[in-house]
């Protein structure tokens, strides 16, 4: 049941645009986002619930298509902080058992 | 911050010993989980509680088994490790929205 995630790695230059996408076989009931630095526990980035709303973090933002069970994470005009590996977690039914996909290591360049 | 503290952090031991790890909270949060995390494969659900002496499994639950017997401890362990679980382990709060994680813990088994 672990979500599926592309792609697998992206490397960017500082000011380019990236997106992370994640999938789900089954109906999702929330799509976490979290964001991990090399050595260092994941740390959240934001929450979508049903319905589609879309909500955002600094120049971070995210959307979630209910129907698909997919959401996607945009990383707008990327900074060199934004290097790292993003984890989407995926609830099913409100069951409260987060499930991970295996990341999308993102590396931004000068 | 969530106040999540794991110990140990490091730890090398020989296939076929017990081995306990250790979760303690100080944000009174209902949920609390354990991770695994391996190159390749993202975090993986081990176990997961929902309350004292409430707990459930995850995606790669044998050879493991939890305990929690107060709000703020839970605890994993390994009956008899084997090299397979050689990895690095996280434990996670749940706050209102988001999961909150620990530092980790490094496990090596020889």
């Amino acid at each position: 049941q672990q979500p599926v995630q592309s792609p697998q790695a992206v490397i960017l230059r500082e000011g380019e645009d990236a997106v992370i996408n994640c999938s789900s076989s089954k109906a999702l009931y929330s799509v976490h986002w979290y964001r991990q630095k090399h050595g260092e526990a994941p740390v959240f980035l934001m929450i979508l619930l049903k319905g589609g709303e879309q909500k955002g973090h600094e120049k971070i933002s995210a959307s979630f298509n209910e129907k698909k069970q997919q959401s996607s994470l945009y990383l707008t005009a990327s900074q060199l902080s934004y290097s790292g590996t993003y984890f989407c977690g995926t609830e099913i039914g409100g069951g409260n058992d987060m499930r991970f996909g295996a990341g999308t290591r993102l590396t931004v360049k000068p | 911050d969530a106040g999540i503290t794991q110990s140990p952090r490091h730890k090398v031991t020989e296939t076929g010993t017990p081995v306990t790890l250790r979760c303690h909270q100080t944000e009174n949060h209902r949920y609390m989980y354990w991770y695994r995390q391996d190159p390749g494969h993202g975090l993986r659900l081990i176990h997961y509680s929902y309350g004292v002496k409430d707990t459930d499994k995850g995606e790669v639950s044998d050879g493991y088994s939890v305990s929690r017997s107060k709000t703020e401890d839970f605890l994993l362990t390994l009956e008899s490790a084997t090299s397979s679980q050689t990895s690095v382990y996280f434990c996670a709060t749940r706050g209102p929205g988001e999961l909150f994680f620990g530092e980790g813990s490094r496990l090596t088994v020889l």
